[in-house]
């Protein structure tokens, strides 16, 4: 049980062009689900926040209208990375939680590579 | 602000060499403290959780403890195939935190 998937799981694009990247929960509903962020050797910078229904949450720094997110049923949530830039280029994670608020585990993707070139 | 710090950075044991890996953290309101393990190239794959001090987990040669302050995973007689990096995180009110994590080889 619990399991995410994500696609695509590796992605090359041109300066310039736009990146979707799809998140999905397989086997349970996902009232909200987190877009991170991770540097080579570095831990899990969380984007944003994505509440099915309801506009997603930013964290501090990131820009809200190069990463839209949609979250438009409890099963699936997008990140489109809008006109990339080499900068843009990282693993790009997400994670769902089970819509039970009692368990706070949030449960991985298997993660997106994203290259601009 | 909710803190997480691991230790050590990275870890090299013989395989067979028992040891533990800390996670010491800071946060508001406890709304679980989180194990995860991640391979390289993969998202994170959820390990243990743990809701109070005194509560323990076990899965196969993993063991997660957890005081007020820190946790502990304990990595007894560890296999090849547990190579990889641990990552601690808390769940506060807002948010969970995760630590830098602990990358770990174990030399057959």
């Amino acid at each position: 049980g619990a399991v995410v998937s994500q696609h695509p799981s590796r992605v090359i694009c041109k300066s310039g062009t736009s990146v979707k990247i799809e998140c999905r929960s397989l086997d349970f509903q996902a009232t909200t689900m987190f877009w991170y962020r991770q540097f080579p050797k570095k831990s899990l910078m969380l984007m944003a926040t994505s509440n099915e229904g309801s506009k997603a949450t930013y964290e501090q720094g990131v820009e809200k209208d190069k990463f839209l997110i949609n979250h438009a049923s409890l099963t699936l949530s997008t990140l489109t990375v809008t006109s990339a830039h080499p900068e843009d280029s990282s693993f790009y994670i997400c994670s769902a939680r089970d819509r039970d608020w009692s368990n706070n585990e949030q449960f991985f993707g298997p993660g997106t590579r994203l290259t601009v070139l | 602000e909710d803190q997480v710090t691991q230790s050590p950075e990275a870890l090299r044991l013989q395989e067979g060499e028992s040891s533990s890996l800390n996670c010491s953290y800071t946060v508001s309101g406890l709304r679980g403290l989180f194990w995860y393990r991640q391979d390289p190239g993969k998202g994170p794959e959820f390990l243990f959780t743990l809701y109070s001090a005194g509560e323990e987990k076990e899965k196969e040669r993993l063991k997660a403890t957890l005081t007020k302050k820190e946790s502990f995973l304990h990595i007894t007689a560890p296999k090849p195939e547990d190579s990889a990096t641990y990552l601690c995180a808390v769940g506060g009110y807002q948010k969970v935190t995760f630590g830098t994590g602990t990358k770990l080889q174990v030399i057959p």
